[in-house]
């Protein structure tokens, strides 16, 4: 089936730097991915959807200038938390559709970030 | 905009026991429904969905869910558990025809007991 990889799986980081996740479709192309945050004991919010060649659009609530979406191919988007605090410290997960027959939505495994 | 729920939280069963974890959603359009399932530190796995046709879909490792319109539900159930079902389990709802805007419901952690 098809793969979505995502890195890094784990990431501590000081307060005040900033973090970027990848999330890479191995065997097709992705127009869109999505990019989700969960909180401990939570379900996955969306915070963005991400189009390959334009400005992601963000969940009402998300900060644009704070999590920075860049979808420059159709096989890589990336998420950069910007001056990262504590309480930015979660699990990020992205997903990303496969145009073609069969299925369709297909999740990474995730980047535990946390800010010390 | 649609909404799901999922109100147990946690569900403790003992090994080779049944088990329904419940799942209502709420929508103003028709909808795909989905099961994932997600081991600790790990990402999403899709377990089963429903897009289309027989209102009873199921997985390849013994879950089945059927998808009630009229309740507005798509409880997933197992006959017989396993240690190995351990796990966290999401319900997802989103409109029929894309992918576009995937609602998850809070989660359910099975938890299987020996």
């Amino acid at each position: 089936g098809a793969v979505v990889s995502q890195h890094p799986s784990r990431v501590i980081c000081k307060s005040g730097t900033s973090v970027k996740i990848e999330c890479r479709s191995l065997d097709f192309q992705a127009t869109t991915m999505f990019w989700y945050r969960q909180f401990p004991k939570q379900s996955l919010m969306l915070m963005a959807t991400s189009n390959e060649g334009s400005k992601a659009t963000y969940e009402q609530g998300v900060e644009k200038d704070k999590f920075l979406i860049n979808h420059a191919s159709l096989t890589l988007s990336t998420l950069t938390v910007t001056s990262a605090h504590p309480e930015d410290s979660s699990f990020y997960i992205c997903s990303a559709i496969r145009d073609r027959e069969g299925e369709k939505l297909f999740f990474g495994s995730g980047t535990q970030l946390s800010v010390l | 905009a649609q909404s799901v729920t999922q109100l147990d939280s946690q569900v403790p069963v003992f090994e080779e026991a049944p088990v329904e974890l419940r799942c209502n959603y709420s929508s103003s359009v028709s909808v795909y429904l989905f099961w994932y399932v997600q081991y600790p530190n790990q990402g999403l796995q899709l377990l089963l969905k429903y897009l289309s046709g027989s209102t009873l879909v199921e997985s390849i490792n013994g879950f089945e869910a059927e998808f009630n319109k009229s309740q507005t539900s798509f409880h997933l159930r197992k006959p017989s558990v396993h240690i190995s079902d351990t796990a966290e389990y999401f319900c997802a709802v989103t409109p029929s025809g894309g992918y576009q805007k995937v609602t998850f419901g809070t989660g359910t952690k099975l938890q299987v007991i020996p």
